[in-house]
């Protein structure tokens, strides 16, 4: 079974610019949840889908998107950035809610804005 | 408030020995789960064990164990037999699941600890 995939690995991006970020989940899992990890702040959970509903969101301003696919790919986007956004961006899967369930997490995004 | 607390930094251990990693919580959910990731240099989070608060017996994972305290709140991660592919930081979460809106699909993860592993 393929992992969590996440494209690009690596972005290079000016301030103001947007940017979008794509993950595909495990197959078969409905939940991808996002999280940004910095030297400064650590490892913030951005945002959780589950069936194309955004169903959480953390501490993040509104610059901060995302959204679900039928297929459960999951799309981030970060608009007007700001150097503060360079940053690794996880995605990670679940099969479900409720339980134990492990979330996988994709080799990240290395987001870098200049 | 800091909900997960890794209180070292960093650490040595040599090739062989046993490494533990500290981790203590704070939650007044009364369901929980503990989880902890290695996350080498290449940024991946790779998944080890997971305890849930409900659990009488603590969890292993090959050389992996988890020494739960419930009362004490600390759930240390113990590393057997240290190999150099070890070398890496580690990261203790933890995800609420009373299934409250603020708690779908996230982990509070702790600052990480960086272990180093020498010959």
């Amino acid at each position: 079974k393929a992992g969590v995939t996440q494209t690009p690995r690596y972005l290079i991006k000016t301030r103001g610019q947007q940017v979008t970020l794509s993950c595909s989940p495990i197959s078969g899992h409905r939940s991808v949840s996002w999280y940004q990890q910095t030297p400064g702040q650590g490892l913030q959970f951005l945002f959780e889908y589950f069936s194309e509903t955004q169903r959480n969101k953390g501490n993040f301003p509104g610059r901060f998107s995302g959204r679900q696919f039928s297929n459960s790919r999951s799309e981030m986007n970060v608009s007007t950035l700001e150097l503060g956004d360079s940053a690794l961006y996880l995605c990670a899967s679940s099969p479900e809610t409720g339980g134990f369930n492990e979330q996988f997490f994709g080799p990240g995004t290395r987001l870098t804005v200049l | 408030a800091q909900k997960i607390t890794q209180t070292q930094p960093g650490m040595f251990v040599q090739e062989k020995e046993a490494v533990t990693l500290d981790c203590t919580y704070d939650t007044s959910d009364p369901s929980y789960g503990l989880f902890w990731y290695k996350q080498p240099s290449s940024g991946e989070m790779i998944f080890l064990i997971y305890q849930g608060s409900y659990d009488q017996q603590n969890a292993t994972e090959g050389r992996y164990s988890l020494n739960f305290q419930k009362a004490r709140k600390s759930a240390n991660l113990v590393i057997s037999a240290s190999q150099l592919g070890d070398s890496a930081m580690y990261f203790c979460a933890m995800r609420e699941e009373s299934m409250t809106t603020d708690s779908w699909g996230k982990l509070q993860f702790g600052a990480g600890t960086q272990v180093v592993v020498t010959p």
